[in-house]
């Protein structure tokens, strides 16, 4: 069965440092990788995915997540954060065999202090 | 353009109560997807469907839960007899495909269901 763990439900970080989120998944097929950024009272909005090929993803806003299938991980990063950056993302898996379920991880919220 | 819509924005209901959540896809995309976000969670699946057919139901939590798609388009889920464990923001989400959960989705703002 697929899962998803999302280390550090909260994550601090100043403005212009690295960010590091981290997300680690299990599955028993090769996985499709998603990490999506939901900002207060609005709807999730993907910010990259992996699906086959280079296993660095780079996202919007300067984003890029590496897919490492010898550690079952896929951690979002970001050189330097800015205040925008301040949200709830969520990391997420689906199987390529199919199956319509996308399975999320339990979030990580983001500030981002000036 | 327009994105994903899903009304009402917020519902309160009394313990019992039937509830209808509504959402309008992106148009023209073939699937559809209901998730529940429970306070401090991420989504939860509920239900797919690809145009009209209800293809995976699994998540749904109770035969309480209903959803339906009867045109393909626009979509309702429908909670009877609510509870207070079924207060969650619910959020649907569309996709341009018929690959399911690996297909980038497009979500709407969510419905928050509180049931008193």
């Amino acid at each position: 069965a697929q899962s998803v763990t999302q280390l550090g439900s909260h994550v601090s970080v100043s403005e212009g440092a690295l960010v590091l989120l981290r997300c680690n998944y299990s599955s028993s097929v090769p996985p499709y990788l998603f990490w999506y950024v939901q900002y207060p009272n609005q709807g999730l909005q993907l910010l990259l995915k992996y699906t086959t090929g280079a296993t660095l993803v780079k996202g919007i806003n300067g984003f890029e997540a590496e897919f490492k299938k010898s550690e079952t991980s896929f951690h979002l990063t970001k050189p330097s954060a800015h205040m925008s950056d301040a949200a709830e993302y969520f990391c997420a898996v689906s199987e390529v065999t199919g199956g319509f379920k996308t399975i999320f991880g339990a979030g990580t919220r983001l500030f981002v202090k000036a | 353009g327009a994105g994903v819509s899903q009304s009402p924005r917020y519902k309160v209901a009394k313990r019992g109560q039937d509830v209808a959540l509504r959402c309008d896809p992106i148009s023209g995309h073939v699937s559809l997807f209901w998730y529940q976000q429970a306070l401090g969670q991420g989504p939860e699946f509920l239900t797919y469907f690809q145009n009209e057919a209800q293809l995976d139901k699994s998540g749904l939590p109770s035969d309480r839960f209903f959803a339906e798609r009867p045109e393909g388009s626009v979509s309702t889920l429908k909670i009877q007899r609510t509870q207070q464990e079924d207060s969650a923001v619910y959020l649907c989400a569309s996709s341009t495909r018929t690959s399911g959960g690996i297909d980038t989705q497009y979500f709407g703002p969510g419905t928050r269901l509180t049931v008193l």
